[in-house]
């Protein structure tokens, strides 16, 4: 079974400095990973996503994701927050065959000023 | 404008009440989907549906139901709601690509009383 784990429900930067969130996870074939960002009262957004290709994918609002398949990771990061980029983020695995998706449990992302 | 739509946005029932909760999609896209939101557990998938007629259980399918047979509609049938399910719904659609976004609804906010 797939499964995608984010052992922080919550980040906590200052603006201006690098933020990482991180995402690991289990999947039987070939990995097809996203990230989505979900602000208060609204629906999911996608951020990016990884298929195949370059271990560092570039997505929406300067953000960026390393896949690493030895580690099974892909954690989201960008190298300057904004207090604007306060919001929860969720990690997701997608199974090639069915079209299963599995999401984590989200992380709080909170950027003080 | 591309777009899923979901109604009711909010919806107050009472335990053992039949519901309703439509979701339809503009994008001509083959899958759709329905996550539950809960605090602390992330978007868990109930049902998902790769073409008309094609549906198949989530993680956590039980006391829903689902059909789809146009492509632009997936409802999510509630035969008896019970308090456990009461949640934050979202849809989701995407083409069949298996790299492809999925694309989520507004949200409908269900609490069963």
């Amino acid at each position: 079974a797939q499964s995608v784990a984010q052992p922080e429900d919550q980040v906590n930067v200052a603006e201006g400095n690098p933020l990482t969130v991180k995402c690991t996870y289990s999947v039987s074939g070939n990995p097809y990973l996203f990230w989505y960002v979900q602000y208060p009262n609204r629906g999911l957004q996608f951020l990016l996503k990884y298929i195949t290709g370059d271990n560092l994918v570039k997505g929406s609002y300067g953000f960026e994701a390393e896949f690493n398949k030895s580690q099974t990771s892909f954690h989201l990061k960008k190298p300057s927050a904004l207090v604007s980029d306060s919001a929860l983020y969720f990690c997701a695995v997608r199974d090639g065959s069915t079209g299963k998706s599995t999401f984590g449990d989200g992380t709080t992302l909170t950027v003080k000023p | 404008e591309a777009q899923v739509t979901q109604n009711p946005r909010y919806l107050i029932t009472v335990t053992g009440k039949k519901l309703t909760v439509t979701c339809s999609q503009n994008m001509n896209h083959e899958y759709m989907s329905w996550y539950r939101q809960d605090p602390g557990l992330g978007l868990r998938q109930i049902y998902y549906s790769m073409n008309v007629e094609v549906t198949d259980k989530g993680d956590v399918p039980e006391g829903y139901k689902v059909s789809r047979k146009e492509k632009r509609n997936f409802p999510l049938i509630l035969e008896s709601p019970s308090p456990n399910q009461t949640s934050l719904y979202f849809c989701a659609s995407s083409p069949w690509d298996r790299g492809e976004t999925q694309y989520f609804g507004p949200g409908t906010r269900l609490l069963v009383l």
